[in-house]
This record gives structure tokens, sequence and C-alpha cells, in this order.
């Protein structure tokens, strides 16, 4: 069975500082996808990252940098100088190799404060 | 492109009404999902279509119906509904072949049940 674990329900920083939200997932797979989305306030699910589970190598994206290890089986993502902007609910996700379904963790609620 | 549009957007029902909620594509995508989001809970797959014709049962079907008789579309049906069922209503859609299985997601159906 395919788990995605959020333990984070919510995390409150003030603007500039470092956060790193925590994704742990659970699958038998070989095969796999992670993934994580961006909840802002007004509603809509945004795309933020893809990884394939052959592929270790960590990403960065301006302020937005993600931890892929197989070994824990973890999947973080760590947001550089935070800002008023990044709050919002961030989703972790994961799908086994044909795509058929996708697993969500309940989610990180981000609260950036001036 | 309008992407993955929800139709209706609102809507307020009475225990044991029934309604049809619309998802429309017009990015030819093969795959088609409805999810519900609870708070605290993330995003749960209700049922998925992997093509035309095709309708399959994900992690929470009990009391949804679905259909997909045209590709760009996916209907999601509550026959009777049920206070339980208070929720917000995500379609997305992806074909498993680009993208590397990237949700376009539509912007969500708000339903209550009294």
């Amino acid at each position: 069975a395919q788990k995605v674990t959020q333990a984070q329900t919510e995390i409150s920083v003030v603007e500039k500082e470092d956060v790193t939200l925590d994704c742990v997932y659970e699958t038998r797979d070989t095969t796999y996808y992670l993934f994580w989305y961006k909840q802002p306030p007004s509603g809509e699910l945004v795309f933020l990252i893809r990884r394939n589970s052959f592929d270790e190598q960590n990403e960065i994206s301006g302020r937005y940098s993600w931890n892929f290890q197989k070994s824990t089986s973890s999947f973080n993502f760590t947001i550089t100088a935070s800002q008023v902007v990044d709050s919002a609910v961030y989703f972790c996700a994961l799908s086994v190799y044909n795509f058929n379904k996708f697993y969500f963790g309940s989610g990180t609620k981000l609260n950036v404060k001036p | 492109n309008a992407g993955v549009t929800q139709t209706p957007k609102f809507r307020v029902l009475k225990t044991g009404q029934s309604m049809t909620l619309l998802c429309a594509q017009d990015m030819n995508h093969e795959y088609m999902y409805w999810y519900r989001q609870d708070p605290g809970m993330g995003l749960r797959l209700i049922h998925y279509s992997v093509g035309e014709g095709t309708t399959a049962k994900g992690e929470v079907p009990d009391g949804y119906n679905v259909s997909r008789l045209k590709k760009q579309n996916f209907l999601l049906g509550l026959e009777s509904a049920a206070p339980s069922q208070t929720s917000v209503y995500f379609c997305a859609s992806i074909t498993p072949a680009e993208g590397w299985g990237e949700q376009f997601f539509g912007p969500g159906t708000r339903l209550t049940v009294l």
C-alpha cells in the first residue's frame, strides 16, 4: 500500500526565516513519482515539482529546494528567506509507475508573518 | 486553453437530493480524477478514469458514481447526498506520457449538504 505522511500540521515563521516541510512516503514499488503542490488561500492547487524514484538529485529553484532521500523515504521541501506570499497549505503526493492513483499527504499549513 | 474547468463552483443540497458535478478539460488528456478535500485530510481519490468509457474506484468511492462518455468530460454523481459528503471537490487530468504525472487541477466545487 502507498502512504504519504506530513507530520507537521501547521508551521509559523517570521518573514526571511528558512523553513523545511517534511514528507515521508511508503511504497513497495520501485518506480514511483513524488510531487509537491501548493494551495494558497484562494484555493487552487499549484504544481511545484516532480521527482521520479531513479533521480535522487536535489533540486533548487530560486528560493525553493527539494531534498529527496530514498534511504529515509523522504522528500523534504525547503523555502529559503520565506515571504508572506509563501503562506499556503503545501501537499506532498506519491504516484506509482502507471499514474492510476495519487496519494496525498494531509498537508502542512505554512504561515509566514511579516 | 481553459485548462480544467468544474461546474458548478458552489452548491448547497439537502440530504437525499442528487446532483452531478461536471469536469471538463481541453488539453486532450487521457486520465482524469475526482478528489475530495476535507480539513486535515488532504486530497483523497474518489474515482478515476484512464480513458474514454473506463472508470475505476479510488480510495473513497462509496456514495459516488462517475461516467466518462467523452474523453474531455468526467462526471461525478451523488445519488442521495449525505452530510458526510460536504466537502470541496477537485477534478484533475494528466496525460501520463507527458509531464510525468503532473496533474492539472480544476478550481474546485464547494458542496454543502444540509
